[in-house]
């Protein structure tokens, strides 16, 4: 248990279908982040909440939607994908969005594939 | 802009082998520096860390020291062992304003038994 939990572990949808992903941290920090990580590529900094505020997107393409309702939740809504969003997807957070001392705590992904 | 740089894997090695795994990162500013490593199919977990130069992170067996002058901060283990194998990201993070981790491009290791 790392503190920050990810659900579902495993998702298989097809190109028409909406889905969401769901992060969930209760270890008081008020920066989550949204991460890709594709098969032999670095990882992608899709998305950053700030006291749930989003404060940047990284040229993510519409399809992919979040949402942070609250400091302990951030959901990355998902529609219409394309086989090449497969992937796994990371959500993180941290103690400060400049605390530069701190690390991030990562959730263990939801491994997406795209049919 | 700020940037790490990784060794290339896969790294092998035998179980019982000495490891090290190099980093350099170009930052201005005094960065703190991170190691994550992932396990398969897991999230990344953190390793270790150091927040000024000269700095010595450590944990599980595994050291890193923040050199400033060599802009570097290579991780070592001396005795690896299965366990171990997984990916390795090192990281840096700056507390100014919008202070991103950025990660290295990651570097696999296998141990063999």
């Amino acid at each position: 248990e790392t503190g920050v939990t990810q659900t579902p572990r495993h998702l298989v949808m097809g190109m028409t279908n909406k889905k969401s992903l769901k992060c969930e941290q209760h270890l008081g920090h008020n920066a989550m982040y949204w991460y890709k990580q594709s098969a032999k590529k670095p990882l992608e900094l899709m998305f950053v909440y700030s006291l749930e505020e989003r404060v940047e997107n990284n040229s993510v393409p519409s399809r992919f939607s979040p949402e942070c309702p609250n400091s302990s939740h951030l959901f990355l809504h998902l529609h219409t994908l394309q086989p090449e969003d497969s992937a796994l997807y990371l959500c993180a957070s941290s103690a400060g969005r400049t605390g530069g001392s701190y690390g991030y705590t990562f959730g263990s992904g939801t491994r997406l594939t795209v049919v | 802009g700020d940037s790490v740089t990784q060794m290339e894997g896969p790294v092998t090695l035998s179980e019982e082998a000495f490891l090290t795994i190099n980093c350099t990162y170009t930052a201005t500013g005094y960065p703190s520096l991170f190691w994550y490593v992932q396990y398969p199919g897991e999230g990344l977990q953190l390793l270790l860390k150091a927040t000024k130069a000269d700095d010595k992170g450590s944990n599980k067996g595994f050291e890193a020291t923040y050199r400033k002058e060599t802009t570097s901060f290579h991780l070592e283990k001396g005795s690896v062992q299965v366990s171990d194998s997984a990916v390795y990201f090192c990281a840096l993070r700056k507390g100014n304003q919008g202070g991103k981790l950025i990660f290295g491009q990651g570097t696999e290791l296998s141990v063999k038994p």
